[in-house]
């Protein structure tokens, strides 16, 4: 069965770094387009970034461009959101997420993982 | 950029009919997804491409969409479907969510 589950989270430091991980099961990861996405505590989901299933196209919120960077090893099955010079408002859940078509850019989610609690704090 | 306005919450009567909106510029010519969320659970998509149902949603749950407005509707709603509802576009370079609606079944 498909299986997303994310690591990496944790307190940090506003300015710094931390690295996401989402390691994907169950089905031929290569072959989807995968999307992160947060949600602050009691509050609604936000698109994070998307890229295409092997790589080649990514794309940002704009609050995040610049300072995250998606990426996506296919031999290991696994997605990354590296970010730096987090912030306050970045603290969130991260959740990775499939495309339900496959190769499109831009569809529906049909599975998304649990997540991984990011904070920001001194 | 592209905003998508819900009703914060939506109460409706077990066996009663919930509408939940999703207001947007034109919303009529996007497609439209739709999530449910409960507490500490992962999202679930519940209506795709405006008003198609993924297998295993019961047909209680249906979606429309046209001018400014998209439409999600639960149908004989029960205890169960109580959570936190989210629709969902493409605009432009960026995936955008609604601010999401709690139904409460009261």
């Amino acid at each position: 069965q498909v299986q997303l589950v994310e690591s990496g989270g944790g307190v940090v430091q506003p300015g710094r770094s931390l690295r996401l991980s989402c390691a994907a099961s169950g089905f031929t990861f290569s072959s989807y387009t995968m999307h992160w996405v947060r949600q602050a505590p009691g509050k609604g989901l936000e698109w994070v970034a998307l890229i295409s299933y092997d790589g080649s196209n990514k794309y940002y919120e704009d609050s995040v461009k610049g300072r995250f960077t998606i990426s996506r090893d296919n031999s290991k099955n696994t997605l990354y959101l590296q970010m730096h010079s987090l912030r306050g408002d970045d603290t969130a859940v991260y959740s990775c997420a499939r495309v339900g078509e496959g190769q499109q850019l831009v569809s529906y989610f049909d599975y998304w993982g649990l997540g991984t609690l990011v904070t920001v704090s001194s | 950029s592209y905003v998508l306005t819900q009703p914060p919450s939506v109460s409706v009567a077990p066996g009663k009919t919930a509408r939940i909106t999703c207001g947007g510029n034109n919303i009529g010519i996007k497609s439209v997804h739709w999530y449910q969320q409960k507490p500490g659970q992962a999202p679930v998509l519940v209506i795709y491409y405006d008003s198609d149902r993924p297998s295993g949603i019961p047909e209680r749950f249906s979606g429309s969409n046209s001018g400014n407005t998209a439409t999600l509707t639960i149908s004989r709603v029960e205890a169960g479907d109580e959570a936190d509802y989210y629709c969902q576009v493409w605009d432009s370079i960026s995936m955008v969510f609604g601010g999401g609606t709690k139904l409460t079944v009261l």
